[in-house]
């Protein structure tokens, strides 16, 4: 499965759009990009996973490039409750794959 | 409904006794996944269940780990015996067999102290 790069950490004001960027330059066509989250010792939570076309369901928005080498996750009015590590991961198009986890980025919302 | 359930949520032991961990997937999940995160390092992924049978096992650490899936429900995840390294939270995570992928459903881990 294709490497992503995240930054780190990042901080947002609660309230306002929260924009957390992935970089995959190495993605496949067969490849998709999940993301997920978590929050402090909980379970990883599932939020989106698109492979071509944006995508937005109740929690974010995946805008994904149309080079597919980068993608951003969106979330539109970030509250406390939004601080968490965030994964950005690719995952090839094959049912029951697991998923690879990185370092993903810290992101601090603070009011 | 219910979603991934694991049990115990803590375990603390002493190096050198047995622990199982349980996972009870999702209702219907084929798909059944163990992961573990160790202090201060990346989530894991240790091994992945079709129904009863390990479709990879590519990251189980050594021989002290034993994972089933007896009748393609509920898996254990066993240590035996426990070393201090083990210490960490072990996540269970299942999904259903469909074309295209589904994403994973995590349960809220067992965290595992051995002293």
């Amino acid at each position: 499965d294709a490497k992503t790069t995240q930054p780190p950490s990042m901080d947002c004001a609660e309230g306002r759009a929260a924009n957390l960027p992935c970089n995959h330059s190495t993605i496949s066509g067969n490849e998709y990009v999940y993301w997920y989250r978590q929050i402090h010792s909980q379970g990883p939570q599932y939020i989106i996973h698109g492979l071509k076309n944006n995508e937005t369901n109740e929690m974010a928005s995946l805008i994904i490039t149309e080079d597919r080498k980068s993608s951003t996750l969106i979330l539109p009015h970030a509250t406390l409750r939004d601080t968490a590590v965030y994964y950005c991961i690719v995952r090839v198009e094959r049912t029951g794959t697991a998923l690879i986890f990185g370092k993903g980025t810290t992101l601090s919302v603070s009011s | 409904e219910a979603g991934v359930t694991q049990f115990p949520s803590h375990s603390v032991i002493e190096k050198g006794q047995t622990v199982t961990l349980r996972c009870d997937p999702i209702s219907g999940h084929d798909n059944l996944y163990w992961y573990r995160r160790v202090m201060g390092k990346e989530i894991k992924f240790l091994l992945h269940f079709v129904k009863e049978s390990k479709q990879d096992e590519s990251g189980m650490p050594n021989n002290r780990f034993l994972a089933e899936r007896t009748g393609g429900t509920y898996s254990t995840l066993k240590v035996q015996p426990a070393e201090l390294e083990d210490s960490g939270v072990y996540f269970c995570a299942s999904s259903p067999i469909r074309l295209g992928n589904s994403p994973l459903h995590f349960g809220n881990g067992t965290r595992l102290t051995v002293t």
